[in-house]
């Protein structure tokens, strides 16, 4: 059974940094691609980040610069690296695993870690 | 502003068929596959349509997706109450290079 557990998550003050890990399993991790997803409190999803399995990133504009997203295929882990945070960041960070098939699309999601950047 | 759009909310009675519509452009929709997501309250999403109309496996034959152009769409049939939860579309945008999400509907059924 596929399982991504994230944890890390907690309150931090603006400017401040923190990591979130996602622990994988049920799967092959270093197979496939992950992403970085957050939803701030009553809003919609944004795709924050992305790492590839060959060690490619990528970041949304929002994040670009303060984020950093990194893996461990020899724990099968998924880290996001938050620096300078502010209180727009404030919001449920999910893990998600990229599969592909006619076209590529994020078939399992993690539980959720709320990170509140506040004062 | 998300640059799919989404209404904000849809509502049927139980047995009706109801729609989401999901809105782009030639950058997004019109170039690549769309996804939808469900999501109730206080738990992660989960994949209900990938590849414009393909259903996982364990989701209802009541759920369907298509895509024409720059849209796409979700319909529900034979509604049932346990289908009031948000929905969420989903795709790749060439020119902002990342993924973008509609902003979700709210589903009520009435």
């Amino acid at each position: 059974e596929v399982q991504l557990v994230e944890s890390g998550g907690g309150l931090v003050q603006p400017g401040g940094s923190l990591r979130l890990s996602c622990a994988a399993s049920g799967f092959t991790f270093s197979h496939y691609d992950m992403h970085w997803v957050r939803q701030a409190p009553g809003k919609g999803l944004e795709w924050v980040s992305a790492i590839g399995t060959s060690g490619d990133t990528y970041y949304s504009g929002s994040v670009k610069g303060r984020f950093a997203i990194s893996r461990d295929t020899a724990k099968d882990s998924l880290y996001l690296q938050m620096d300078s945070l502010r209180a727009d960041d404030t919001a449920v960070y999910y893990c998600a695993r990229e599969n592909w098939g006619s076209s590529y699309y994020f078939d399992y999601w993690g539980q959720g870690a709320l990170v509140t950047v506040s004062s | 502003q998300s640059v799919v759009t989404q209404p904000p909310s849809a509502s049927g009675t139980p047995g009706q068929r109801v729609t989401i519509s999901c809105s782009g452009g030639t950058s997004n929709i019109g170039s690549s596959s769309v996804h939808w997501y469900q999501q109730f309250p206080g738990t992660a999403p989960k994949l209900l349509i990938y590849s414009n109309d393909q259903r996982p496996s364990g989701v209802p034959d009541r759920f369907s997706g298509s895509k024409s152009g720059t849209s796409a769409s979700l319909a529900i049939s034979g509604l049932q109450s346990e289908d009031e939860a948000d929905y969420y579309c989903a795709t790749w945008d060439d020119s902002l290079n990342g993924w973008v999400f509609g902003g979700g509907t709210k589903l009520t059924v009435l």
